[in-house]
């Protein structure tokens, strides 16, 4: 347990739908961070957030749409998904938005798009 | 460029042998940090070490050892006697200094250690 929580865990959607992934942490963390992994490539750092404002957004396509309403939950909202999104995603978080810090992570969601 | 090599995509050993995997990196930074993380089947990224580039010393911390040597720009990590609860994808990671703009983690592809009984 790493005080980093995903729901849901496994997600399957059609290309038309509409779903969101939640992240929640109770460690007191001022950063978050949402990543993609996808099957024999490195992570790919998607999202930052601290103290609630997005401050990083990595060439990330519209079709995903992050929220975060405060600093214990971070969303991503998916829409119109191709089946190439289909991947782990994964929420971390970090005392500070400082990659020299120990990030913690969630289990993930497993998403898959038919 | 930052980069981080994996080379070694899979390793499989049995229980009760020692194991290294291999971590080259690539930096123009001075001041820069090492990371590795373990992720075991059930998905999160568990975080075991950080190290910065001022630090040579290796790190011991029960079977698990790190050797970080810049002048070969490499960060491995040893597991002695490995166990099956071992088996996992460990990930090599690189950040610049703190305070930089670009603080993104440079990730490894990862290494897939599994630990036959």
């Amino acid at each position: 347990e790493t005080g980093v929580t995903q729901t849901p865990r496994h997600l399957v959607m059609g290309m038309t739908n509409k779903k969101s992934l939640k992240c929640e942490q109770h460690l007191g963390h001022n950063a978050m961070y949402w990543y993609k992994q996808s099957a024999k490539k490195p992570l790919e750092l998607m999202f930052v957030y601290n103290f609630k404002e997005q401050t990083e957004n990595n060439s990330v396509p519209s079709r995903f749409s992050p929220e975060c309403p405060n600093s214990s939950h971070l969303f991503l909202h998916l829409h119109t998904l191709q089946p190439e999104d289909s991947a782990l995603y994964l929420c971390a978080s970090s005392q500070e938005l400082a990659d020299n810090t120990e990030a913690f992570f969630g289990q993930g969601t497993r998403l898959t798009v038919v | 460029a930052q980069k981080v090599t994996q080379a070694q995509t899979e390793i499989s050993v049995v229980e009760k042998e020692d194991v290294t995997l291999d971590c080259v990196y690539e930096t123009r930074d001075t001041t820069y940090y090492l990371f590795w993380y373990k992720q075991p089947p059930s998905g999160e990224l568990v975080f075991l070490i950080r190290r910065n580039s001022f630090d040579e010393q290796n790190e011991i911390s029960g079977r698990y050892s790190w050797n970080f040597q810049k002048s070969t720009s490499s960060f491995n990590f040893t597991i002695t006697a490995s166990q099956v609860v071992d088996s996992a994808v460990y990930f090599c990671a690189l950040s610049g200094p703190p305070m930089d703009s670009n603080y993104q983690l440079i990730w490894g592809a990862g290494t897939k250690l599994i630990i036959k009984p």
